[in-house]
Order: C-alpha cells, then structure tokens, then sequence
C-alpha cells in the first residue's frame, strides 16, 4: 500500500513561505489519484488545503487559493505545497494524504509560524 | 462553499452501539460525495475507517459500518470498546472541492 512522509522546516518567520514536500512509496504519483494536503491547527479539526493531479491540475480551498502553490514532481515520486505569506494562523500540523481511492495518510509534520 | 456537519459529540457505554453522521449545507449526502470516515486518537494522524460511503480497510475492526441514513453519511459503531474513544471526522466531496466536517468526539464511558 501506498505511503508518504512530508518533509520541511518546521519554523517559518511571519510573511515568508512555507514549503513542504511530500514523498510517496508503494506507488506510483502518475497513477490515477490526486493528492492532497491537510493541516490542523492546534486543537482544532481538519482543514483541506487542496490537492494535485500528476498532470499538474490542481483544487485548492478558496479561502487559500490566492497563497497556494500545489505541484508535482514525477521524477523524484513527490509532490509539494508552498503557502506564501504565512501568519500565526497558518501554525499547524500539515499532512499529505491520498484521499481518494481509499484514504492514506503521512504522519504530519508540525510547522510553527513565528519570529 | 458547503457546509459539512458532524455531532459535536456523543457518549456510548461499552459494548453499546451509535451511529454518528455527516450532513451537508447543499442537500441530501449522496454516494456521490465519496464519504469518507477518519479517526484520530491524540498525538496521531488520521486513519482511515470507511471510504466510498461503505468500504472498509482491512485495519477497520468490524464493528465499525459506513452507509447513508436520512440523507446523510453515517458511521455506526456497533459493539463499543474503550479504544474507540477518540475524533472522527468525515469528508465529503464536491467535485473538485474536499471538505471536512468539524468532528465528533467520542467518549465511550
């Protein structure tokens, strides 16, 4: 079965960009799945921050979408998020995930939006 | 943007039986909307019970059951034991757009 770890700095100042990648094992990113990042503040529920096809073709939350950049890369079996201009509210536990075809999730991986 | 709802939260005895569910702002939940089932205990990720409304993992006990009841996707819990007690969320989908409801704390007490 599939299974993916992101990776990334877990510190990022006020207004910079984070950016996280995800590697996925047990399959392959060009099979037909779009892949997805979910983050959770502290203490509070799920948030879909959108996904990504491997031809590039991407969704992403609306109240998002202006800061997101989702892509692909094939030769190296990950894909990846950057989020511009990042505040406090974006500190969160951010996780990869493939949920369609059955739900597979990554670990999370904590990052902290601070000066 | 939809809405997606989840009972804030629900108690069940051990060895009793609930059904939580997800509802949607834009009408009856349908196979359609994909719906998925996740658990997450404190300090975990999620973790896959149900998907596509009734599938399930060869990890989801069997006493965990997905289906659509009175418009909405439910999740029924038949037979609970004290390691259920935990998050669930369910997701839905519209059509290029994932939403998650808010989730439903379980306590088994």
């Amino acid at each position: 079965q599939v299974q993916l770890q992101e990776s990334g700095p877990g510190l990022v100042k006020p207004s910079g960009t984070l950016s996280l990648t995800c590697a996925v094992s047990g399959g392959s990113i060009s099979s037909s799945n779009w892949w997805s990042w979910v983050r959770q503040p502290p203490g509070k529920g799920l948030e879909w921050i959108g996904e990504v096809y491997h031809s590039g073709t991407t969704h992403y939350d609306p109240s998002l979408k202006s800061r997101v950049t989702m892509s692909v890369d094939k030769s190296k079996n990950q894909f990846s998020l950057r989020l511009s201009s990042v505040t406090a509210a974006d500190t969160a536990v951010y996780y990869c995930a493939k949920l369609d075809g059955g739900g597979y999730w990554g670990q999370g991986t904590l990052v902290t939006v601070s000066s | 943007q939809a809405v997606v709802t989840q009972e804030a939260s629900l108690t069940v005895s051990p060895g009793g039986t609930v059904t939580l569910t997800c509802g949607s702002s834009t009408g009856a939940v349908t196979s359609g909307h994909y719906p998925y089932w996740f658990q997450q205990k404190p300090g975990q990720a999620p973790r896959t019970l149900v998907y596509d409304t009734t599938n399930k993992h060869s990890w989801t006990p069997a006493r965990f059951s997905g289906s659509l009841l009175g418009g909405k996707a439910a999740l029924t819990l038949s037979g609970a034991q004290p390691e259920d007690e935990a998050e669930y969320y369910c997701l839905l989908s519209y059509g290029g757009a994932v939403i998650f409801g808010g989730g439903t704390k379980l306590t088994v007490l």
